[in-house]
């Protein structure tokens, strides 16, 4: 079975300082991850992926996550928040595309953003 | 020109009662599904279909019926609502297996918000 983690249900940064997300994942096979955000009262948008090329994943808004199998981590990072991230994050994982494999969700973390 | 599309974005409504929710999406993606939001902002699967074929059923109560008429649209029927029912519930589309272009990652509708009173 797979499941992903995400340490911290609430994250509270300063504009212009380092935002740190955090997701662990489980998983008996080479993961698929995911990273979304979703805006209040909005849909979920595909921030980046990792689908088994580059352990550096840059995505949009700034936003980037590295892969580490060794650590079975999917952090996302931004080097400098703006008040405009703040937003609920969750972090996802499949073992495939197609109807047979569920993306499955971790517990999202909400980002505050102080100005 | 909206990717997935999910009509209505609100419905309040009372126990008891019969609601459709509504999903189209213009990708060209083969496989759709439902997923359902609680209140804690949990995302659950519920359904999805590749093609108009149910794949996944996720011990979904049976007073909910999913329906694909055409590989672009999958509905959400809901039969004797229940309080419990309240929920965001989010449609969604993605391309097929590996081999086949994916794995680009799901598009999720706007979301409707289901209220049941």
């Amino acid at each position: 079975a797979q499941s992903v983690t995400q340490l911290g249900s609430h994250v509270s940064v300063s504009e212009g300082a380092l935002v740190l997300l955090r997701c662990n994942y489980s998983s008996s096979v080479p993961p698929y991850l995911f990273w979304y955000v979703q805006y209040p009262n909005q849909g979920l948008q595909l921030l980046l992926k990792y689908t088994s090329a580059a352990t550096l994943v840059k995505g949009i808004n700034g936003f980037e996550a590295e892969f580490k199998k060794s650590e079975t981590s999917f952090h996302l990072t931004k080097p400098s928040a703006h008040m405009s991230d703040a937003a609920e994050y969750f972090c996802a994982v499949t073992r495939g595309g197609g109807a047979t494999n569920k993306l499955i969700f971790g517990t999202g973390t909400l980002l505050a953003v102080q100005p | 020109d909206t990717a997935v599309s999910q009509t209505p974005k609100y419905l309040v409504t009372q126990m008891g009662n019969d609601k459709s929710i509504k999903c189209e999406q213009n990708l060209g993606h083969d496989t759709m599904y439902w997923y359902k939001q609680d209140s804690k902002k949990f995302l659950k699967i519920m359904f999805s279909y590749n093609n108009k074929e149910l794949i996944i059923n996720e011990t979904v109560p049976n007073r909910f019926s999913p329906k694909s008429p055409d590989k672009a649209h999958l509905n959400l029927h809901i039969n004797s609502l229940e309080l419990g029912d309240s929920a965001v519930y989010f449609c969604a589309s993605s391309q097929a297996e590996i081999g086949q272009g994916g794995i680009g990652g799901y598009t999720f509708g706007s979301g409707t918000r289901l209220t049941v009173v």
